[in-house]
């Protein structure tokens, strides 16, 4: 089956520590995009790449980090100094001009 | 800077009922505008509009953009149960409005 998995659905993580979370799909898009929701609001863009080793800045990409050595993958770092890191993460990918396809999500919970 | 706003911001209807939801924007390079309704977590496509005045649709639900005005409107006719959802809309395929919660009631 095609698609698009997030790793873990739900991550508990204490202040001060990093946290990657997983992307994969299988639908062989060169595009991958990273989104943070929040409670009540849209998507926000964190980071998004078009082509492997290649990556641009959102609107909101302070406190994170991605890379893109492999077309299926594009993992998302939230690093310490996300100062709101709790929030409900959604990846997708796209062949270049088309329509998004999501993953489930991953919850973050920072405590 | 682009700007996405969508109206209103949540919604309640009884079956049955029509609905309308807008969406207008402030986008520079305008590419395409698309329509994604989201139920539980992942959002699901649903229509992509790049031509204005074409009327996209599919069973009860319709799409058309306006590129002079610059908005776009979602309507769904006889609104189901399952209908309910955070209808979200967005330009050139990353930017987002902050959706829309339609509510509808049996």
């Amino acid at each position: 089956d095609g698609g698009i998995t997030q790793s873990p659905k739900y991550l508990f993580r204490k202040e001060g520590q990093n946290v990657t979370l997983s992307c994969e799909q299988n639908l062989n898009h060169d595009a991958m995009y990273w989104y943070r929701q929040d409670p009540g609001q849209g998507l926000r863009l964190i980071y998004y790449s078009q082509i492997v080793n290649d990556f641009q800045k959102g609107d909101i990409a302070e406190g994170y980090s991605v890379s893109r050595e492999k077309k299926e993958s594009f993992p998302l770092t939230v690093t310490s100094a996300q100062k709101n890191p709790t929030a409900f993460y959604l990846c997708a990918s796209s062949r270049t001009g088309t329509w998004q396809y999501f993953g489930p999500g991953t919850r973050l919970t920072v405590t | 800077e682009d700007k996405v706003v969508q109206s209103p911001l949540s919604l309640v209807v009884h079956e049955g009922d029509t609905v309308t939801l807008n969406c207008s924007y402030e986008v520079t390079n305008f590419r395409s505008l698309l329509w994604y309704k989201q139920e539980k977590k992942a959002p699901t496509f649903l229509f992509m509009l790049t031509s204005s005045g074409i009327e996209k649709k599919s069973g009860r639900l319709s799409s058309i953009l306006d590129k002079k005005e610059l908005f776009s409107i979602l309507n769904i006719t006889a609104t189901q149960t399952g209908d309910s959802a955070v209808y979200l809309c967005a330009f050139n395929d990353m930017r987002f409005g902050a959706g829309t919660r339609l509510t509808v009631k049996p």
